[in-house]
């Protein structure tokens, strides 16, 4: 069964330092990945995607995010944070084959950001 | 462009009652999705739909349907409301089944 892991429930970084997100997965075939962004009362935003070629990929907001296929994990990576990235990120997989079309989404990272 | 609009906002209700919420997709797109957040975890997935037909259904019980209209908007309905199906009900849209999904701002449902 497909499922994510985002080992880190809470992340807290000074403004300016860097930023890594951990993200696992556990699914059979190469899946379909993102990472959304979800502040306070609001809906999910998407940073950015995995769906094929490239495994480096870039998002908003200066995010990015690498695909390792060896270590099922899918990582995203900011070099320097603001006081507005301060948000809930969750990673999800989107699955092919008979439940194509579904995401599986971790529990999520919040994201604490000091002044 | 208008993004996935949802409503309401907000909804009250007590155990056992019925509610309806209610979802237009960006423009365009044919799928809608459904998904329950429950306070301190990721988005769980309910149903999905696309072309008006229902194409995939989460581990939910028999109280939760769905449908979509001619126009793409959809509503999910939940029957005899339980305390735990307090929750953010998301709607997601997206072209096709397996394009990305766009977030609507969610219908937060509280069950007394």
């Amino acid at each position: 069964a497909q499922s994510v892991t985002q080992p880190d429930i809470h992340i807290t970084v000074s403004e300016g330092a860097s930023l890594e997100l951990r993200c696992n997965y556990s699914y059979g075939a190469t899946p379909y990945l993102f990472w959304y962004v979800q502040s306070p009362g609001q809906g999910l935003q998407l940073l950015l995607k995995y769906f094929s070629g490239d495994t480096l990929v870039q998002g908003i907001k200066g995010f990015e995010a690498e695909f390792k296929r060896s270590q099922s994990s899918f990582n995203l990576r900011k070099p320097s944070v603001h006081w507005s990235d301060a948000a809930e990120y969750f990673c999800a997989v989107g699955a092919r084959g008979s439940t194509l079309g579904r995401l599986y989404f971790g529990r999520g990272t919040q994201l604490t950001v000091w002044p | 462009d208008a993004g996935v609009t949802q409503s309401p906002t907000h909804l009250i209700k007590t155990r056992g009652q019925q509610v309806t919420l209610r979802c237009s997709p960006i423009s365009g797109h044919k799928s809608v999705s459904w998904y329950q957040q429950v306070l301190g975890q990721g988005p769980q997935f309910i149903f999905q739909y696309y072309e008006k037909e229902e194409r995939g259904r989460g581990n939910f019980p028999d109280r939760f349907s769905a449908r979509q209209f001619p126009n793409y908007s959809s509503e999910l309905n939940v029957n005899a409301l339980l305390l735990g199906d307090s929750a953010l009900y998301l709607c997601a849209s997206s072209l096709t089944r397996v394009e990305t999904q766009y977030f609507g701002p969610g219908t937060r449902l509280l069950v007394l």
